[in-house]
């Protein structure tokens, strides 16, 4: 079974570009999430998707930060334009059932350096 | 609010030494999750372990042993006889059921750094 798939791995850009990353969760995981990891934290939920409903976006940055999960599938994170401070690792996850209560699977991760 | 801390920011230990993760936590729920999560140099949390807090029975999977007290709010970790491959960033997480019902959502701890050296 194919795992939580995310890309691109590797992201640089200059300050105020813009910039996405992609998740593609595990066939079946209803529910999505993703996460924002800064350096020597545990991950932070930024947003939660059940199907492609965001049940749970108040730590998402709205005036600069923008997902979707349109067909309840596979989604993306949007930052435009990207701060200094931006720079860390979003992580995606997926689970299937009640969030709180069940485990999920994360990707790899994307690091994205802002110079 | 719920909080989980991990005071344990690094450690290193021999190959074949036993070594215990802390991880303290706060909550004003009786119902909640406590997880464990390993995140190795690749990058993706890798699931370890769920007890929910009804459940105080400690628990072994091989190498690895749970010890949840809620009389001192901690739920730590043990390996025992570590080999190199354990090297990783261990997460301690919670999830409060009652007051977020319908929002749950993961707290995780700061996370240990555990170094194997060979």
């Amino acid at each position: 079974e194919a795992g939580v798939v995310q890309s691109p791995r590797y992201k640089i850009i200059e300050k105020k570009q813009p910039v996405a990353f992609w998740c593609n969760p595990i066939s079946g995981h209803n529910t999505l999430y993703w996460y924002l990891q800064n350096l020597g934290q545990g991950p932070e939920l930024l947003i939660r998707y059940e199907n492609e409903e965001a049940v749970d976006d108040s730590q998402l940055p709205k005036d600069r930060f923008s997902a979707e999960r349109l067909k309840g599938v596979d989604s993306t994170l949007k930052i435009q334009p990207a701060e200094l401070g931006d720079s860390a690792v979003y992580l995606c996850a997926s689970s299937q059932g009640l969030a709180g209560a069940v485990k999920q699977f994360f990707g790899p991760g994307t690091r994205l350096t802002v110079l | 609010a719920q909080k989980v801390t991990q005071a344990q920011t690094e450690i290193s230990v021999v190959e074949k030494e036993d070594v215990t993760l802390d991880c303290v936590y706060e909550t004003r729920d009786t119902t909640y999750y406590l997880f464990w999560y390993k995140q190795p140099p690749s990058g993706e949390l890798v699931f370890l372990i769920r007890r929910n807090s009804f459940d105080e029975q400690n628990e072994i999977s091989g190498r690895y042993s749970w010890n949840f007290q809620k009389s001192t709010s901690s739920f730590n970790f043990t390996i025992t006889a570590s080999q190199v491959v354990d090297s990783a960033v261990y997460f301690c997480a919670l999830s409060e059921l009652w007051s977020n019902f319908g929002n749950e959502k993961l707290t995780f701890g700061t996370g240990t750094r555990l170094t194997i050296i060979p």
